[in-house]
């Protein structure tokens, strides 16, 4: 069985502070990796992607991939009240674009 | 653009009943996606498609159809309606080039009683 985990939190942080959200999947097979936002009762909508070990920044995203360890992992700098939201974290999985999610993790950000 | 759009945005069906929810895209992505999302828990694909008269079964299949006639169109079908069922449904579209991202339509919450 593919997995992707997630913890599920609620992660709190204050605003300003650095949020890092976790995931590790089971299937070596993945080549990418995608951290997608979900605001409650809405769809999931795309951050980041990441496939080459290492780190990938884009704005106050940071993405970092270790195949190594099976981990993936999404920092998010001067975290604001905006971003509460859930993270979703998904690995590819057998062509196609398809993708295995985790769970979650809901980061709570505090003024 | 509109995206991906899906109909309806909220459905009661009573059990053994069944419906189609509709899925477009007008971005001409080849490959598209229908999920569940259960709360508290991620997306599980229920089946893909990657181009018209393509389509084949994802982690949680049981109890759906698809077809894809069209690029644009990919609509699910639910037969015999189940509490089981009882979910948010995410139809996605990508556009099949290596590391592409799948874009999601706005869901269908589905109670089923």
């Amino acid at each position: 069985q593919k997995e992707v985990e997630q913890n599920s939190g609620p992660l709190s942080v204050p605003e300003g502070a650095i949020a890092s959200l976790n995931c590790t999947y089971s299937d070596r097979g993945s080549q990418s990796f995608f951290w997608y936002r979900q605001y409650s009762g809405k769809s999931p909508e795309l951050i980041m992607f990441i496939y080459s070990n290492g780190d990938k920044e884009d704005g106050r995203f940071t993405a970092q991939l270790n195949k190594a360890s099976q981990y993936v992992s999404l920092l998010i700098r001067d975290s604001q009240p905006s971003d509460s939201a859930t993270y979703l974290c998904a690995g590819s999985s057998g062509g196609y674009n398809k993708l295995i999610f985790g769970a979650g993790t809901r980061l709570a950000v505090h003024p | 653009n509109a995206g991906v759009t899906q109909t309806p945005k909220f459905r009661i069906l009573k059990i053994g009943q069944s419906m189609t929810l509709q899925c477009t895209q007008d971005m001409n992505h080849n490959y598209m996606y229908w999920y569940r999302q259960d709360p508290g828990m991620g997306l599980k694909l229920i089946y893909y498609s990657v181009g018209a008269g393509i389509t084949d079964k994802g982690e949680v299949p049981n109890g759906y159809n698809v077809s894809r006639s069209t690029t644009e169109d990919f609509p699910l079908r639910l037969e015999l309606a189940a509490p089981s069922q009882t979910s948010v449904y995410f139809c996605a579209s990508s556009h099949g080039q290596s590391y592409n991202e799948q874009f999601f339509g706005p869901g269908t919450r589905l109670t089923v009683l």
